[in-house]
């Protein structure tokens, strides 16, 4: 099974300021036959079901502020927003979906600082 | 407008059976998997299995056995069923509509099952 590590567990951030969450698969999720990278990026707030932000490791889903952005390839990928705002402040994890079992990171928690 | 939506919390003691359900609308129910997925109290996200279908099922091995998944597609249902529930399966359960980036990338979600198990 392919292990998925993220970090840090958790951070606090100034309204404003750059928020940068890491992620690492214990393989590959590149697929070779279509160069894409099956890992994606969610966001939970308190009392509501996660909800996916980015896809193939870089592309936003509709709706989803430009403030969020994926990059990283192969095993190690990133979270980043821009300028934290107040209704940024959940829990966000990464997930690889390129092999069964798909696995979530841990989670790592944003505050305000 | 995709929704899920699945049935109410439940409280159960232990031994118990429950079934517990996700009503897809708004999209083609059997062109899409439906996946579930396990937070326990204060924990992350745990992919337990996934159909298609009404039959094509995969299970993560750490929950096979434990749970089955089902779906009727005449009333674009999915299913989580225990048959002997522990203290252990308190949780939230979430279904999950797996979407065109991969079929675990989940692109709409339930409200989430709450489920108590207590003796």
């Amino acid at each position: 099974d392919i292990v998925v590590t993220q970090s840090p567990d958790s951070l606090a951030v100034s309204l404003g300021e750059r928020a940068t969450i890491n992620c690492k698969s214990s393989q590959s999720v590149l697929s070779s036959s279509n160069n894409k990278d099956y890992l994606g990026w969610y966001q939970q707030k308190p009392g509501q079901p996660p909800k996916l932000l980015i896809y193939w490791a870089s592309n936003r889903e509709s709706g989803v502020p430009d403030r969020f952005s994926g990059s990283g390839s192969g095993t190690d990928f990133t979270l980043t927003i821009s300028s934290l705002q107040a209704e940024d402040v959940a829990v966000y994890y990464c997930q690889q979906y390129y092999t069964s079992p798909p696995e979530f990171g841990q989670g790592t928690r944003v505050e305000i600082k | 407008e995709v929704q899920l939506a699945q049935s109410g919390a439940e409280v159960k003691k232990p031994g118990e059976s429950l079934k517990i359900s996700c009503k897809g609308s708004g999209y083609k129910f059997t062109s899409y998997w439906i996946g579930w997925v396990r937070q326990m109290p204060g924990k992350g996200l745990e992919w337990m299995g996934i159909i298609y279908g009404d039959s094509d099922t995969r299970y993560n091995p750490s929950f096979q056995g434990q749970v089955t998944i089902s779906a009727d597609k005449s009333i674009t249902t999915a299913y989580l069923q225990w048959s002997s529930l522990k203290a252990s399966d308190t949780a939230m359960y979430y279904c999950v509509r797996g979407s065109e980036y991969g079929h675990s990338a989940g692109d709409y979600w339930g409200q989430g099952t709450l489920v108590t198990v207590s003796s």
